[in-house]
C-alpha cells in the first residue's frame, strides 16, 4: 500500500525566510510524485511531477527535489501570496493503475 | 476555458436523502475521478473511470455510486446520505491517468444532519 506523510503540518514563516517543506513516501515503483498547491475553499492546483531520484524542478520561488524515499519543496524568499496548502501526492504502479495517494498537506502561512 | 465544473458548491442533506454531485470536463480528458477530503486525512479516492463506460473503485466507494455515459460527464451519486460523508469533494480529470498532471473543481462542501 503506498503511503505519504508530509511534514510539518503547519508552518509559519515572515516574508523573506526561506524554508523547505517535506514529504516521505512509501511505494511500490514510483509512477511520479507530485505536488499541488490549495488555497482555501478551491481544488488542488498542479505544481510539478517528478519521476526519479535525484530530479529537481523550479517554478517562480519554488523548487522541488526527489529522493528514493522523500521530496522537498524548497520555498526561497516567500511571499504572502506563497501562503496556501501544499499537497504531495505519489502515483505507483502496484495495485490499480492511475490512483493517486496523498498526503494530508503543509499549510503554509507568510506573515508580511 | 471552463476546465472541471462542479455543482453544486454547498449542499445540505438530511440523513437518508439521495442527490447526485455533478462533475464536467471540457479537455476531452479520458481519465475522471472523484476525492473526498476531511481534515487532516488528505485526498482520498471514491471512484475514477478511464473513459466513457468504464468505472471502478477507488480507496473509500461505499455509499457512492458512479457512471459514465460521456467523456464530458462523471457525476457522483449518494445513494443514502450518512453523517460520515460529511466532507468536501473533488472532481478530478487528467489526459489518461498516468503521470499527467491532475485538473481540479473547486469542490462541493457536502453537509449531512
Amino acid at each position: 500500500e503506498d503511503q505519504v506523510t508530509q511534514s510539518p503540518e503547519a508552518l509559519r514563516l515572515q516574508e523573506g525566510e526561506s524554508s523547505s517543506l517535506n514529504c516521505s513516501y512509501t511505494v511500490s515503483g514510483l509512477r511520479g510524485l507530485f505536488w499541488y498547491r490549495q488555497d482555501p475553499g478551491k481544488g488542488p492546483e498542479f505544481l510539478f511531477t517528478l519521476y526519479s531520484a535525484g530530479e529537481e524542478k523550479e517554478k517562480e520561488r519554488l523548487k522541488a527535489t526527489l529522493t528514493k524515499k522523500e521530496s522537498f519543496l524548497h520555498i526561497t524568499a516567500p511571499k504572502p501570496e506563497d501562503s496556501a496548502t501544499y499537497l504531495c501526492a505519489v502515483q505507483g504502479y502496484s495495485g490499480s493503475a492511475r490512483q493517486l495517494t496523498f498526503g494530508s498537506g503543509t499549510q503554509l502561512t507568510v506573515l508580511p | 476555458n471552463a476546465g472541471v465544473t462542479q455543482t453544486p458548491k454547498f449542499q445540505v442533506l438530511k440523513t437518508g436523502q439521495s442527490m447526485t454531485l455533478q462533475c464536467a470536463q471540457d479537455m476531452n480528458h479520458e481519465y475522471m475521478s472523484w476525492y473526498r477530503q476531511d481534515p487532516g486525512m488528505g485526498l482520498r479516492l471514491i471512484h475514477y473511470s478511464v473513459g466513457a463506460g468504464i468505472t471502478d473503485q477507488g480507496e473509500v466507494p461505499n455509499g457512492y455510486n458512479v457512471s459514465r455515459s460521456t467523456t464530458e460527464d462523471f457525476p457522483l451519486r449518494l445513494l443514502s446520505a450518512a453523517p460520515s460523508q460529511t466532507s468536501v469533494y473533488f472532481c478530478a480529470s487528467s489526459l489518461d491517468g498516468g503521470d499527467t498532471e491532475a485538473f481540479f473543481g473547486q469542490g462541493t462542501r457536502l453537509t449531512v444532519v
